[in-house]
């Protein structure tokens, strides 16, 4: 597409649910990234994916959390028994290579709400 | 872990002012340098890519500089208008690393 696509762009859910949140890069591009942004807060780094290698999950903030890409494309971010500090808005990114030359190219976002 | 940092955290000025705001960043082992707008509502879009010590990059009225030896880079706006009310976002890079974001700049240019 055009664009990175995330979907859904709100989400509410009760606490202990579980929620998957999707993103559709740019066609090509071979580095996705997953951000989340909670309130007063800066971007904060959750997951790369970088082609067929295995993904740097160093930014995942509990073992609740996870993501996969599948076929080098679409990823899914899945959040489990969400807690109310979950609440975040999440952005997903993707670039032609790690960024380093080219920046990335943001999705508008899922904003997560727990209650 | 990199430890980036904006200042000032919000800006107000009228509209045909010109502003500038700072990204502190670690300087050794620097590789590039990110800015982006963040409107509200939208996505953060890509301003500058910045690899170079004295770079300096310019998009209308809008240019920033880079100085990877002290590990700063300034954000200029030239006679702001209310359109450019929004997030500025640095992020940086060291070799082999992933970017980290600054916590932003939120300018509101008054009309």
């Amino acid at each position: 597409g055009a664009g990175v696509s995330q979907s859904p762009s709100n989400k509410v859910t009760e606490k202990g649910k579980d929620v998957e949140l999707r993103c559709d890069p740019i066609s090509g591009h071979t580095a996705l990234y997953w951000y989340r942004q909670s309130l007063g807060q800066g971007l904060e780094f959750l997951i790369y994916f970088q082609g067929n290698s295995a993904p740097d999950k160093s930014g995942l903030p509990s073992d609740r959390f996870s993501a996969e890409r599948t076929g080098g494309s679409v990823s899914t971010l899945t959040i489990q028994r969400t807690q109310q500090e979950d609440s975040a808005v999440y952005l997903c990114a993707s670039s032609l290579s790690r960024g380093m030359s080219y920046g990335y190219t943001f999705g508008s976002g899922t904003r997560l709400t727990v209650v | 872990i990199l430890n980036v940092e904006q200042s000032p955290q919000s800006l107000h000025v009228q509209e045909g002012d010109s502003t500038n705001f700072t990204c502190s960043f670690p300087s050794s082992n620097f590789y590039a340098l990110h800015w982006y707008r963040w409107e509200t509502a939208k996505s953060p879009e890509a301003l500058f890519v910045m690899t170079l010590n004295g770079d300096e990059k310019k998009k209308g009225r809008i240019s920033a500089t880079l100085n990877t030896k002290e590990g700063y880079s300034y954000l200029y706006i030239k006679g702001s208008q209310p359109e450019d009310s929004a997030t500025y976002l640095c992020a940086s890079a060291n070799y082999g690393q992933n970017f980290v974001f600054g916590p932003g700049t939120r300018l509101s240019v008054l009309p």
